[in-house]
């Protein structure tokens, strides 16, 4: 079974420019979370959808949305870029009645 | 207080022996626990799960879990210097994981 794909792998964006990530979860699985990883903070949940709808979210301002598709892929989009936003953005899918989470290979954005 | 802490490390522990990481949580109604690997530059691995108290194997590593005293345990046997990794504990609640900032662990030839 392949695994959780995400594209692009690397981002160089400008500051205030916006940009679109998109994952694909392992054939079968509803569930996308997406996740922020950076050496500061560590890992903080962005959102979760499953079957469409997002059913979780969390505290991050406006400029970071999602959404699912019929198919389960997911994208997840981020308006008017921030230094700040420089990160190492993580998918990961699950599958249904099932809490365990499989992570993509990540797309790593850098804003300058 | 965090809401999933684990000692940062790094922790070091020669070739062969055990290595043993701990993390603790917060939240009395948490049902699912996880452990992550993550190398550098990689993204997390899930490697171990574990829902019920007590402990659970799979291969080299265990889980253990005590939810009365809220802590989650990963033993590694027979330590390799590939399990040289960043290890994550990871609590889910409510369709998200909530993390611990990780441990080090560095296995010594």
């Amino acid at each position: 079974k392949a695994g959780v794909t995400q594209t692009p792998r690397y981002l160089i964006k400008t500051r205030g420019q916006q940009v679109t990530l998109s994952c694909s979860p392992i054939s079968g699985h509803r569930s996308v979370s997406w996740y922020q990883q950076t050496p500061g903070q560590g890992l903080q949940f962005l959102f979760e959808y499953f079957s469409e709808t997002q059913r979780n979210k969390g505290n991050f301002p406006g400029r970071f949305s999602g959404r699912q598709f019929s198919n389960s892929r997911s994208e997840m989009n981020v308006s008017t870029l921030e230094l700040g936003d420089s990160a190492l953005y993580l998918c990961a899918s699950s599958g249904q009645g099932s809490d365990e989470q499989y992570f993509g290979p990540g797309t790593r954005l850098t804003v300058t | 207080q965090k809401e999933v802490e684990q000692n940062s490390g790094p922790l070091s522990v020669p070739e062969g022996a055990i290595a043993s990481l701990n993390c603790t949580y917060s939240d009395r109604g948490s049902q699912s626990f996880f452990w992550y690997r993550q190398y550098s530059g990689k993204s997390p691995e899930l490697i171990m799960f574990i829902y019920s108290n007590g402990d659970k194997e799979d291969g080299r590593f265990t889980a253990q879990l005590n939810k009365a005293s809220q802590y989650v345990s990963l033993l590694i046997r027979d330590s390799q210097p590939s399990d040289s990794a960043t290890y994550l504990c990871a609590v889910n609640r409510n369709y998200q994981l909530i993390w611990g900032a990780g441990t080090k662990l560095i296995i010594k030839p």
